[in-house]
């Protein structure tokens, strides 16, 4: 079965660069969601593959791919963007399934 | 605005049956395209994706949990459902109701999600 690796934790400055990875088999090949969740909250779309920038998200939420691995960046963060980020996927071998990432819990210093 | 909402036992007894409803507002249920699914989180742990469903009622569930798991459908009141059969401890989670733009695409936007424990 398909397995998404995110590290566990990512420690940023404010105002700074934030890149949070997810590796799989091939990933370039999939689309690939991100998912933003706070502690006690539902998690919240922040990036879709192929598709609009969901609604109230800020531009400074961006995602890519490369070979194995794909990315979510935050540029300029902010304390409140201080959450737990899933990556997520689809895999059809041998059955349709929906996969997610361990997750990874950004702090800003 | 679409909204998700939960609703069900926040205490079910190991051996039994898990039921929750997802009552879904300010859309339909019936809608083209839309998927409409359960995800569920550990306390403290990571998200599982469990099944979906679209309105005429074709299904696709996770493999590990397709033996104990159904999703109906009931478009006349607008709201999906879950039954895990044969629950242990291990089933312990938040559990939320989503929508799927498509067939293989993200979840938005999810309901609040509600606390099942498993426990006699």
């Amino acid at each position: 079965s398909y397995v998404l690796t995110q590290p566990p934790s990512v420690s940023v400055a404010p105002e700074q660069t934030a890149m949070i990875t997810c590796g799989g088999d091939n990933i370039r090949r999939k689309s690939v969601h991100w998912y933003q969740q706070k502690p006690g909250q539902a998690p919240v779309l922040v990036v879709c593959d192929d598709c609009d920038r969901p609604s109230g998200i800020p531009a400074r939420f961006s995602g890519s791919k490369s070979g194995n691995t794909a990315t979510l960046t935050i540029s300029r963060v902010d304390a409140g963007d201080e959450a737990d980020y899933y990556c997520q996927v689809w895999d059809t071998n041998p059955d349709r399934r929906g996969v997610f990432g361990g997750g990874t819990k950004l702090t800003v210093l | 605005q679409l909204q998700l909402q939960e609703s069900g036992p926040g205490l079910v007894k190991p051996s039994e049956t898990l039921s929750l409803t997802c009552t879904v507002s300010g859309g339909s249920i019936s809608s083209s395209s839309y998927y409409w699914g359960w995800i569920r989180q550990p306390p403290g742990k990571g998200l599982e994706w469990i099944g979906s469903i679209y309105y005429s009622g074709s299904t696709y569930y996770n493999p590990s949990l397709k033996s104990r798991v159904t999703i109906p459908v009931d478009t006349s009141n607008n709201l999906i459902s879950l039954r895990l059969t044969s629950v242990t401890a291990a089933d312990t989670a938040v559990y939320y109701c989503v929508r799927q733009e498509r067939v293989e695409t993200w979840f938005d936007p999810w309901g609040q999600g509600t606390l099942v424990t498993v426990s006699s």
